[in-house]
C-alpha cells in the first residue's frame, strides 16, 4: 500500500512568491494534517483537515492556507513568501480526525527553500 | 514558548545497552504522550504512545515512563541496536484536539558499535 505522498519533494522559490504543495493520504484516511518543520526544531502544527473541513488551525499567519479535496488530498498554500518560510513541509494522514492514539502517518516532506 | 522539551540534542549509546530519551512538557492539558522516530530525508514514523491515566506502555524494546507530577516522560530503548540510530521526537496532545500534536525539539540518537 502507498504511504502519504508528497511533492514536490524539494523546491526554490524567491522572496514573494507563492508556493503551493500537495499532498495524497494514504488511502482510506480521512484527515490530513500539515506541519512545518524549521532546522533543529521539531514539526509544528498549521492545519488539519477533515472530511473537507479545516478542524484545527496553529499559529501561522493568514498567508498560509489550505484545503482538503473530495478524494481527500490536500494542498497548502503560502502566499509572499519569507525567508523565515524555508523548512520542511511535512504531510500527515490518519483514519479519523487523528485517532484517540493520536497516530499520525507522516509524508517524506516538500523541502521548501526561500531565497 | 516551547511547552515541550527535550534538554538533550544528542546522545550515543553503545550497541547492548539502554537508550534513555528525556522529554518535559508544561502544558497540564497534554493528557496523551507520543514518541515519533525521524530518519534522515523520510517523515516521521510512530513510536509508542501513552494516556495520560497509565504511568508506564511496553512495546517489545521500547517503553515509555509518565510521571504527571514531574511533567516527565522518558523513552527507553533496550537493548539498543545500530538501526535504532536516529532522531527522536516527543509530542504531545492536549484534551480535545486529536491531531495538534505539539512536538519537543528532538534528540539524536547514535548507537554505536
Amino acid at each position: 500500500d502507498a504511504g502519504v505522498t508528497q511533492s514536490p519533494t524539494h523546491l526554490i522559490k524567491t522572496r514573494g512568491q507563492h508556493v503551493t504543495l500537495r499532498c495524497s493520504p494514504i488511502s482510506g484516511h480521512k484527515s490530513v494534517s500539515w506541519y512545518q518543520q524549521v532546522l533543529g526544531q521539531g514539526p509544528q502544527f498549521i492545519f488539519q483537515y477533515y472530511e473537507k473541513e479545516e478542524r484545527g488551525r496553529g499559529n501561522f499567519p493568514d498567508r498560509f492556507s489550505a484545503r482538503q479535496f473530495p478524494n481527500y488530498s490536500s494542498e497548502l498554500n503560502v502566499n509572499a513568501l519569507l525567508l523565515g518560510d524555508s523548512a520542511l513541509y511535512l504531510c500527515a494522514s490518519s483514519l479519523g480526525t487523528g485517532g484517540e492514539t493520536g497516530e499520525l502517518f507522516f509524508g517524506e516532506g516538500s523541502r521548501l527553500t526561500v531565497l | 514558548d516551547q511547552q515541550v522539551k527535550q534538554n538533550s540534542p544528542s546522545l550515543s549509546v553503545q550497541e547492548g545497552r539502554i537508550s534513555i530519551l528525556n522529554c518535559d512538557y508544561t502544558n497540564s492539558m497534554f493528557d496523551y504522550f507520543l514518541w515519533y522516530k525521524k530518519y534522515p530525508a523520510e517523515g516521521p514514523t510512530f513510536l509508542i504512545s501513552i494516556s495520560s491515566i497509565k504511568d508506564k506502555n511496553e512495546d517489545g524494546r521500547f517503553t515509555v515512563f509518565l510521571n504527571k507530577s514531574a511533567k516527565h516522560l522518558s523513552l527507553h530503548i533496550v537493548p539498543s541496536q545500530p538501526g535504532d540510530s536516529a532522531v527522536y521526537f516527543c509530542a504531545a496532545i492536549p484534551t480535545g484536539t486529536a491531531s495538534k500534536l505539539t512536538f519537543g525539539t528532538g534528540t539524536r540518537l547514535q548507537v554505536t558499535l
